[in-house]
């Protein structure tokens, strides 16, 4: 089992919808998640970060993080095509004083 | 621009060469990581630094790879021998110090070995 999974995607979506996009993890003992946003051929971008159970927003984002599930979720309210690039999730394997990723979901936002 | 700072940008080598990427982190941050990312794939770690020591280096990483860190500053990731397999995007991230500290990536070298 990876220690972080993702769906691959593509994720299709028109404009204006909510995307949402999942992660989830195998260390029950994780503490800290991310969200990172890389377009092709760049770096990835932090878009948030959440560290209790329940939802944080930032904007049109909004992560949700379910510990007991081991599942973490990614909702990006009215989407734009400049949305479209691949979502990586990142996990705080515990006990590391690294991140671990997913292989993300790539997004894709039509007009 | 304070953020982290990567070079070359782009490298270009033939297998059986060596090559040297340099890293500049965020001035503040006193915790630096190296990342290999291919295509299709997530960012995949290579090794830590927590100022000048190294931490952590990942079971993975050939005894080809070598990593540096001299004064608690800049980094320098040195491929020795390469292959055709280290091609590669390497990407170079800092942070503070605590677990889950979010790490903040610079626009990384891209490795392409003939």
């Amino acid at each position: 089992q990876k220690e972080v999974e993702q769906n691959s995607g593509p994720l299709s979506v028109p404009e204006g919808a909510i995307a949402s996009l999942n992660c989830t993890y195998s260390d029950r003992g994780s503490q800290s998640f991310f969200w990172y946003r890389q377009y092709s051929g760049k770096s990835p971008e932090l878009i948030m970060f959440i560290y209790s159970n329940g939802d944080k927003e930032d904007g049109r984002f909004t992560a949700q993080l379910n510990k007991a599930s081991q599942y973490v979720s990614l909702l990006i309210r009215d989407s734009q095509p400049s949305d479209s690039a691949t979502y990586l999730c990142a996990v705080a394997i515990s006990g590391f004083q690294k991140l671990v990723f997913g292989t993300g979901t790539r997004l894709l936002v039509s007009p | 621009d304070t953020g982290v700072s990567q070079d070359p940008r782009h490298k270009i080598t033939k297998r059986g060469q060596n090559v040297t990427f340099r890293c500049d982190p965020i001035s503040e941050h006193n915790r630096l990581y190296w990342y290999r990312q291919t295509l299709g794939q997530g960012p995949e770690f290579l090794t830590y630094f927590q100022n000048e020591a190294q931490l952590e280096k990942s079971r993975l990483l050939s005894d080809r790879f070598s990593a540096e860190r001299p004064k608690g500053s800049f980094s320098t990731l040195e491929i020795q021998r390469t292959e055709q397999g280290d091609s590669a995007m390497y990407l170079c991230a800092s942070s503070f110090t605590g677990v889950g500290s979010p790490l903040h990536f610079g626009n990384g070298t891209r490795l392409t070995v003939t």
